[in-house]
This record gives C-alpha cells, sequence and structure tokens, in this order.
C-alpha cells in the first residue's frame, strides 16, 4: 500500500520561500501516476496547487503558476513543492497526493498534511 | 477554469436519515471524471467515488453516485454515526483540478 509523508519548514517568514518534500513508499514514482500537492487553510476548503509526471512534466494552479515550482527525484522516489513570496495567505495544511491512473487521476492516496505557518 | 459549486453548505440529520449533496460545475464536466472524497477533523481526504458513480474498494455500499456534465449527487442512503463529516467534489478532467467548496454533513 502506497504511503506519502510530507516533510519540511513548519514555520516560513513572509516574503520568504516554502519548500516541502514528499517521500513515497510502496510504489514507484516512475509508475504511471501523477503525483500533486493539494492545501487547506485552517477552516476552509480544499486547494489543488499542482501536479507532476515522473517526467518532470507539470501542470500548476493558475492563481499560483508565477509562485510555484514542482519537481520530482527519481532516485530518491520523492518529488518537492516550491512556493515564493509566501504571505498569510499561504498559512495552511499542505498535502501530497497520488493521482492514480487506476482512478482516472482521481486521487486516491494522501499523506497526513503538514501545517505550514507563515509569520514572522 | 472549471467551477463546481456545492449544495447544501451545510446538511443536519439523523443517523438512519438518507442524505443527498450536490454538486454543480461550470463548465460541464466531460467524461464524469468527477469524484467524492470526505473529510474528517484532523484527518486527510478520503476517496469514496470516481467517475460520477464508481465506488472505490471498502466503501460501503450505502454510499453512491450519480450525475453527469453538471449536475452530480452523492448520496448516503442510512446514515451511520461515521458518517457524519464533510464531503468535498472534484473534477479531474481539466487542469486546475478544482474542488466545491465543501458540504458538512452534521448530527
Amino acid at each position: 500500500q502506497v504511503q506519502l509523508q510530507e516533510s519540511g519548514p513548519g514555520l516560513v517568514k513572509p516574503s520568504g520561500t516554502l519548500s516541502l518534500t514528499c517521500a513515497v513508499s510502496g510504489d514507484s514514482i516512475s509508475n504511471t501516476h501523477w503525483w500533486s500537492w493539494v492545501r487547506q487553510a485552517p477552516g476552509k476548503g480544499l486547494e489543488w496547487i499542482g501536479e507532476i509526471y515522473q517526467s518532470g512534466a507539470t501542470n500548476y494552479n493558475p492563481s499560483l503558476t508565477s509562485r510555484v515550482t514542482m519537481s520530482v527525484d527519481v532516485s530518491k522516489n520523492q518529488f518537492s513543492l516550491t512556493l515564493n513570496s509566501v504571505t498569510a495567505a499561504d498559512t495552511a495544511v499542505y498535502y501530497c497526493a497520488r493521482e492514480a491512473a487506476g482512478y482516472q487521476l482521481a486521487i486516491d492516496s494522501w499523506g497526513q498534511g503538514t501545517l505550514v505557518t507563515v509569520s514572522s | 477554469e472549471i467551477v463546481l459549486t456545492q449544495s447544501p453548505g451545510t446538511l443536519s440529520l439523523s443517523p438512519g436519515e438518507r442524505a443527498t449533496l450536490s454538486c454543480r460545475a461550470s463548465p460541464s464536466v466531460t467524461g464524469n471524471f468527477l469524484a467524492w472524497y470526505q473529510q474528517k477533523p484532523g484527518q486527510a481526504p478520503r476517496l469514496l467515488i470516481y467517475d460520477s458513480s464508481r465506488r472505490i474498494a471498502g466503501i460501503p455500499d450505502r454510499f453512491s453516485g450519480s450525475g453527469s456534465g453538471t449536475d452530480f449527487t452523492l448520496t448516503i442512503s442510512r446514515l451511520e454515526p461515521e458518517d457524519f463529516a464533510v464531503y468535498y467534489c472534484q473534477q479531474y478532467v481539466r487542469s486546475p483540478r478544482t474542488f466545491g467548496q465543501g458540504t458538512k454533513l452534521e448530527i
């Protein structure tokens, strides 16, 4: 069974850079899935940030595309998220997830989520 | 971008009752590439239904999905205490893969 685990700083200063990594176990990141990031501000709904394929191909949410970069490291079986110029509005629980080829790219597996707070 | 609007925002029911949750899409979701997720406090969402009506293995058959195009429905036939949670719809036909704002199902 696939497991995803987010890691990274829980506190980022305003105007700084948020960097998170998702380690994947129980599945190869080279399989025919897409890998994504979803965030949830406190008390709010889910926001899809973007997705990445094993080849490095990406799709980003247009609302964040100017500040987001995703990358994949096949050798380490992990993928990463970078979000620049953060503000308090970027405070959220960040989930990494698998968009499963077997489910037409619906998200069938999620990490536990990591809270990132933007504050000085 | 496909906008998904869920209704109602909050649904108050009792165990044993039937719940009907709505998700409307604009523009339409071609191919019925729409999923439903359940989220409980402090937990990650869980996939219940994909392709509008296909139930994930292990999900009780009291959960069912239906609809096509612009109107989709999640039905819970007989509510159990563990079903009270927030439910989200999501389209994955097109990027960005948008979510609805959620329906809170409360006792």
